[in-house]
């Protein structure tokens, strides 16, 4: 199972909106919803910040939002701010019942 | 919310075994199912393999297939990671992750911090 495919980067200003992408196939991300989102900053434990494809869990800004689109899921941070600035994984089941992640993207605050 | 911790992590020889565990706390251990997930130095997140909620059904990374096992004792409310034939690319930190649903909802509302394997000569 190929991991997912995201931007190794992205990058904005304090205030801006960013969209990081998700692509994977028909047999995981377009497949099913079970798309997910997770935010790690250096040294910690990966923190769960959207699960199927756009649910947000109980005290993650409404900031974060997920949707998905055909093979490609697509996490959006409104109003970015300098605590946003980690490793963002995102991740879907697939066919062969398994979990794939995709490799990850360093989102920079400027 | 409860807590995860990992151990069992160290520095093991290519070929050699190594068991980790998850202490849970905090939550009904029992009725959730458990993934183990890990990060080798520098690099992106691999899920490993999951547990349903009474052990019955299991599901590996062609990665580790044949060569790990994971099981659970519900009543020490802890989690295994049996490694065997161990390679140098299975060196990352080990997370043990819960899953949301007794089944499998396929995502992690909690993690434990880690627990480093190293495979070295």
């Amino acid at each position: 199972q190929s991991a997912l495919t995201q931007p190794a980067s992205v990058s904005g200003s304090p205030g801006q909106s960013i969209t990081i992408s998700c692509t994977g196939t028909s047999s995981d991300v377009g497949g099913y919803s079970y798309v997910s989102w997770y935010q790690q900053h250096p040294g910690k434990a990966p923190k769960l910040m959207i699960y199927d494809v756009s649910n947000r869990p109980s005290g993650v800004s409404n900031r974060f939002s997920g949707s998905k689109s055909g093979n490609t899921a697509s996490l959006t941070i409104s109003g970015l701010q300098a605590e946003d600035e980690a490793y963002f994984y995102c991740s879907s089941y697939t066919s062969s019942s398994t979990l794939v992640f995709g490799g990850g993207t360093k989102l920079t605050v400027l | 919310q409860g807590q995860l911790v990992e151990s069992g992590g160290g520095v093991v020889q290519p070929g050699r075994s190594l068991r980790l565990s998850c202490a849970a706390s905090g939550f009904t251990f029992s009725s959730y199912a458990m993934h183990w997930v890990r990060q080798a130095p520098g690099k992106g997140l691999e899920w490993v393999v999951v547990i349903s909620y009474d052990g019955s059904n299991k599901y590996y990374a062609d990665s580790v297939k044949g060569r790990f096992t994971i099981s659970r004792d519900n009543s020490k409310n802890t989690l295994y990671l049996e490694m065997n034939s161990l390679r140098a690319e299975d060196t990352a930190v080990y997370y043990c992750a819960k899953d949301t649903g007794s089944w499998y909802n396929w995502y992690f509302d909690l993690w434990g911090r880690g627990t480093l394997v190293t495979v070295s000569a």
